[in-house]
């Protein structure tokens, strides 16, 4: 069964400062990873995504992710905080392929960047 | 241009009523999906119909049926409606290629059932 692990509820950074969110996943097979954003009483937004290529995947809003295989890793980053960035962030995975397809998702970590 | 819409936003309700949520997108993806979120956050697959089929049935108690009338309704009708059935209920959609790089998720602003 495929799973995914958020390890911080929470992050706090100062604006201007670089971010990290971390994730690690576990799945059968090659992974399909996603970043989402939550922000106060809104659904989920996609921010960007792995399917293959480049290690390096760049999203929305500045932020990028970075997928280290041998890790089983796909942290998400940003050079430079803004306090707009504040909000729940869900890492997610599914395999790239086979019957059970769904998305499954991190417990999420919110991110808090102080003026 | 609302993607993925769900009704009603916010639902109060008694216990042991029925009720349902409804969700439409005008994506024109061929895969939509039920997620229940927990007071702490945690979002989990309750349901997934391709193209109206059922495709994911997590283990759901059967009070939760899910209805689609064409690939862009999916909705949620819930039975006997109990105290912990409280909680936030999204709306997803997607593209459902055999290997398609396109399929991304695209989430409904949520429904907040409180059940008292």
């Amino acid at each position: 069964a495929q799973s995914v692990a958020q390890p911080e509820d929470q992050v706090n950074v100062a604006e201007g400062n670089p971010l990290t969110v971390k994730c690690t996943y576990s799945v059968s097979g090659n992974p399909y990873l996603f970043w989402y954003v939550q922000y106060p009483n809104r659904g989920l937004q996609f921010l960007l995504k792995y399917i293959t290529g480049d290690n390096l995947v760049k999203g929305s809003y500045g932020f990028e992710a970075e997928f280290n295989k041998s890790q089983t890793s796909f942290h998400l980053k940003k050079p430079s905080a803004l306090v707009s960035d504040s909000a729940l962030y869900f890492c997610a995975v599914r395999p790239e392929s086979g019957s059970a397809r769904q998305l499954t998702f991190g417990s999420g970590t919110q991110l808090t960047v102080l003026p | 241009d609302t993607a993925v819409s769900q009704t009603p936003k916010y639902l109060v309700t008694q216990m042991g009523n029925d009720k349902s949520i409804k969700c439409e997108q005008n994506l024109g993806h061929d895969t939509m999906y039920w997620y229940k979120q927990d007071s702490k956050k945690f979002l989990k697959i309750m349901f997934s119909y391709n193209n109206k089929e059922l495709i994911i049935n997590e283990t759901v108690p059967n009070r939760f049926s899910p209805k689609s009338p064409d690939k862009a309704h999916l909705n949620l009708h819930i039975n006997s409606l109990e105290l912990g059935d409280s909680a936030v209920y999204f709306c997803a959609s997607s593209q459902w290629g055999l290997y398609s790089s396109t399929d991304t998720q695209y989430f409904g602003p949520g429904t907040r059932l409180t059940v008292l």
